[in-house]
């Protein structure tokens, strides 16, 4: 009865760098969500998956992130050439279907330095 | 443009001071309005799902309702345990994207 894991709770980079944020789903959840809270912001809906399908990705603040989900279960976020302003907590959740609620891990705070 | 707004920002309420938290929306098409509870440095936890007007859902000393235009999350005789931010969420009909508020901290004062 795990529920949403993200990894790695923290991380701490530099500015320019790559980095891949993981999220595994609960156990026989088709849909995957990934969010992005900034301080003071609200959740910002990035993208969904249903299956190892992402419908739409025009959520993604920009050509740098990418996302990606295989076997319909582990998620990869993915922020290449890392900018300051993509400093914030990354959370994902899960569902079982698109019509039930979501459940969410506790997120990635990443720090662009 | 869809919008989730919720009032107020913060509260702070006595302890058994029962009051409401507001969510209205405008969008083109919901699919479901949500509630969530979020403790610091804590993913958000589903509370309820409210899908049509006039639809109630009650949790110990929550209770949220809808109609057209907003929901309010309705707490009575809070306790200090209740503290959290309270965030809520719709889903949009045409595709299934998911809007957030930016959520109303609550502070229970003992």
């Amino acid at each position: 009865g795990a529920g949403v894991s993200q990894s790695p709770s923290n991380k701490v980079t530099e500015k320019g760098k790559d980095v891949e944020l993981r999220c595994d789903p609960i156990s026989g959840h088709t849909a995957l969500y990934w969010y992005r809270q900034s301080l003071g912001q609200g959740l910002e809906f990035l993208i969904y998956f249903q299956g190892n399908s992402a419908p739409d990705k025009s959520g993604l603040p920009s050509d740098r992130f990418s996302a990606e989900r295989t076997g319909g279960s582990v998620s990869t976020l993915t922020i290449q050439r890392t900018q300051q302003e993509d400093s914030a907590v990354y959370l994902c959740a899960s569902s079982m279907n698109l019509l039930q609620p979501q459940h969410f891990g506790d997120g990635t705070r990443l720090s662009i330095l | 443009e869809d919008q989730v707004t919720q009032s107020p920002e913060a509260l702070r309420l006595q302890e058994g001071e029962s009051s409401s938290l507001n969510c209205s929306y405008t969008v083109s098409g919901l699919r479901g309005l949500f509630w969530y509870r979020q403790d610091p440095g804590k993913g958000p936890e589903f509370l309820f799902t409210l899908y049509s007007a006039g639809e109630e859902k009650e949790k110990e000393r929550l209770k949220a309702t809808l109609t057209k235009k907003e929901s309010f999350l309705h707490i009575t005789a809070p306790k200090p345990e209740d503290s959290a931010t309270y965030l809520c969420a719709g889903r949009l009909n045409r595709d299934d994207k998911i809007i957030f508020g930016k959520g109303t901290r609550l502070h229970i004062l003992p």
